[in-house]
């Protein structure tokens, strides 16, 4: 079955530090791929998408690159803000079947000043 | 600009009492989804809609029902409320039905069933 997979949380991080927080996924074919952000008290807003393999999508210095041979979708920026602090979702929509979006289980990042 | 509402954003109530969930999209998006949010579970798929009188179950629709009469919304009932339903619940829709396709996100509702 389709599955996503992400690294446990919380990430806690100095402002300006390098973020990574992995995600790894499970499908068959070749599913499009979501980071979705969800700050405190609000709903999920789309951060990035990829529909194919090599592509790279990007959204306020967030970057993640669509990985077929180790199939992951790791989402990086090069300095966090304090504004940056939110739950981040990696998500799949299989290429084939009706809409699905299947969810990670959410990575929480906190940065402090 | 268009949106999409959820309301009530925070609801308590009893066990076995009848609770709907609304959702109002003004995107005119033909398709809608109904989600849970759990720790440790992420996301889940409760219902989803690609159209007027088009409803269809997910991997978590037991205990609730749908139903699509026109675009724009899309309620959720609890039939009879249950511990075990309490979750924060989020609404959804996008345009077309291919996997690339961006779904876009209500607030939330908080439920709580004591």
């Amino acid at each position: 079955g389709n599955s996503v997979t992400q690294m446990e949380g919380p990430v806690t991080l100095s402002e300006e530090a390098f973020l990574t927080i992995n995600c790894t996924y499970t499908a068959t074919g070749y599913p499009s791929l979501f980071w979705y952000v969800q700050y405190p008290g609000e709903g999920l807003q789309l951060l990035l998408k990829a529909t194919k393999a090599d592509d790279k999508g990007s959204n306020k210095g967030f970057e993640a690159t669509y990985r077929k041979e180790t199939t992951s979708f790791h989402l990086e920026k090069g300095s966090v803000q304090v504004s940056d602090s939110a739950v981040y979702f990696c998500a799949l929509t299989p290429r084939t079947g009706f809409q699905k979006l299947v969810f990670g289980t959410g990575t929480r990042l906190l940065v402090s000043p | 600009d268009a949106e999409i509402t959820q309301s009530p954003r925070h609801k308590i109530t009893e066990t076995g009492r009848q609770v709907t969930l609304a959702c109002h999209q003004t995107w005119n998006h033909n398709n809608m989804f109904w989600y849970r949010q759990d720790l440790g579970h992420g996301l889940r798929l409760i219902h989803y809609s690609y159209g007027v009188q088009d409803t269809n179950k997910g991997e978590v629709s037991d205990g609730y029902s749908v139903s699509r009469s026109n675009t724009e919304d899309l309620p959720l009932t609890l039939e009879s409320a249950a511990s075990s339903q309490t979750s924060v619940y989020f609404c959804a829709s996008s345009e077309g039905q291919g996997a690339r396709e961006t779904q876009y996100f209500g607030p939330g509702t908080r439920l709580l069933v004591l």
